[in-house]
């Protein structure tokens, strides 16, 4: 059972340029979601959807686009990367709508823009 | 508005320590509360949560938490520290109120020296 899995695991960008992140799942978690981590500044909620067709901004959803045409895929698009979204980006996904039920995280890709 | 302080960002333990993470949370309405871990190069997993039923919980890896109302804390517990629980440590809070958004520390990152 692969879990959550995200390509590419590392990326390096210049500025301006565009790339996908993408996240699978196989556990048929309607909930799925991407986080940025930060040094000092924790997990940092971009985007989320509960199913299929539906998608919501988290706290910091500025320069990221999502889409989920799937149950399995949730791709996260940087447009115009900026030096600001050098990060670790980590896809999560549950079981459920709701926010109470364990969070099964991917391994993490690792986003450096120049 | 709800949040999670975690005190302390780095802690270090002698290995057969006891480990003590301290997190303290702020919330209008009984709160989800969660411990989750992060090793080194991965992503995060659940280590425990608390979901309003018995105050004491047992979790993986001989963790457990006790949900304090009354000093609005959920403490991290280990009694004999393994070179093997280095890693980062993240509490969490769910709010089921206007909020309804899962709230993260900033983590706490746990060395336990040989």
């Amino acid at each position: 059972n692969a879990g959550v899995t995200q390509t590419p695991k590392f990326q390096v960008l210049k500025t301006g340029q565009s790339m996908t992140l993408q996240c699978a799942q196989d556990m048929n978690h309607e909930y799925m979601s991407w986080y940025r981590q930060d040094p000092g500044m924790g997990l940092r909620l971009i985007h989320y959807s509960v199913g299929a067709g539906i998608t919501d901004q988290g706290e910091v959803p500025n320069g990221y686009n999502v889409s989920r045409s799937t149950t399995e895929d949730f791709p996260l698009r940087l447009l115009s990367a900026a030096p600001s979204q050098t990060s670790v980006y980590f896809c999560a996904s549950k079981r459920g709508q709701g926010f109470t039920g364990e969070l099964f995280f991917g391994e993490g890709s690792r986003l450096t823009v120049l | 508005a709800q949040s999670v302080t975690q005190l302390g960002s780095h802690v270090s333990v002698s290995e057969g320590a006891l480990v003590l993470l301290r997190c303290n949370y702020s919330s209008s309405v009984p709160p989800y509360l969660f411990w989750y871990v992060q090793y080194p190069n991965q992503g995060l997993q659940l280590l425990l949560k608390y979901t309003s039923a018995a105050t004491l919980v047992k979790g993986i890896n001989g963790f457990e938490a006790e949900f304090k109302k009354s000093e609005t804390s959920f403490h991290l517990t280990k009694p004999s520290a393994h070179m093997s629980d280095a890693a980062e440590y993240f509490c969490a809070v769910f709010n089921a109120g206007n909020n309804r958004k899962l709230i993260w520390g900033l983590g706490t990152s746990l060395a336990v020296n040989p």
